[in-house]
């Protein structure tokens, strides 16, 4: 099974600010990996696929980087409603699907 | 539109046995494949199982044995039966749509299950 280990478990930025979020995989997972967002009390959702693909009707200001091993998720530019949790999910070697612990992007 | 709509959620003792639901729509049901992904309270993202549209299915080693994923393409409703249910099965279970590649690209709204004396 592909462990997957997001960090910082918190991450603590200003609005307008730029926020980068890190997901390690424990092999190669080449470039199939996906981020989500989740607001609290709500189902996640796709922000990010093909680890650098804006799902559809994703803002901009949201991006994707990395292969095989190390990824990020950039958020530049951080409005009020991208404070949530991310997950990243690698969908390489499945089944078993395997998500990061993911990180809470708060308001400084 | 595509939604996802689970029921069956609610209150089991240890033990007993649940049936979840999810009715599909806005998409062709039949040709995709569908998982059920569980988050425990305050925890983070788990997968629990998936079926493919030719009615494979896999699981999470956490729940093999105990639950069994069925999908009726007549009615465009994905299933979960889960039965031996303990504390740690405790979570709102999602009902979710694989995109092309195993990428979870729609998700419904969640039902909580509770399992508890």
């Amino acid at each position: 099974e592909i462990v997957m280990t997001q960090s910082p478990a918190t991450l603590s930025v200003s609005p307008g600010e730029r926020a980068t979020l890190s997901c390690r995989a424990s092999q190669s997972v080449s470039n199939n990996l996906a981020w989500y967002q989740q607001k609290p009390g709500q189902a996640p959702r796709l922000l990010i696929y093909g680890a650098s693909t804006r799902a559809t009707g994703i803002p901009a200001r949201f991006s994707g980087s990395g292969s095989g091993t190390e990824f990020t998720l950039t958020v530049s530019s951080l409005q009020s409603e991208d404070f949530a949790v991310y997950y990243c999910q690698q969908y390489n070697k499945w089944p078993p699907y395997t998500f990061g612990q993911g990180t809470k992007l708060e308001s400084k | 539109e595509v939604q996802l709509v689970e029921s069956g959620g609610g209150l089991i003792q240890p033990g007993g046995s649940l049936r979840l639901s999810c009715a599909a729509s806005g998409f062709i049901f039949s040709s995709e494949y569908m998982t059920w992904v569980r988050q425990a309270p305050g925890k983070g993202l788990e997968w629990v199982s998936v079926i493919y549209s030719g009615g494979s299915t896999y699981y999470a080693d956490s729940v093999k044995g105990r639950f069994t994923i069925s999908r009726d393409n007549s009615k465009n409703t994905l299933y979960l039966q889960m039965n031996s249910l303990r504390a740690e099965d405790t979570a709102v279970y999602y009902c979710a749509r694989d995109g092309p590649g195993g990428r979870i690209d729609y998700w419904g709204q969640g039902t909580l299950v509770t399992v508890s004396s």
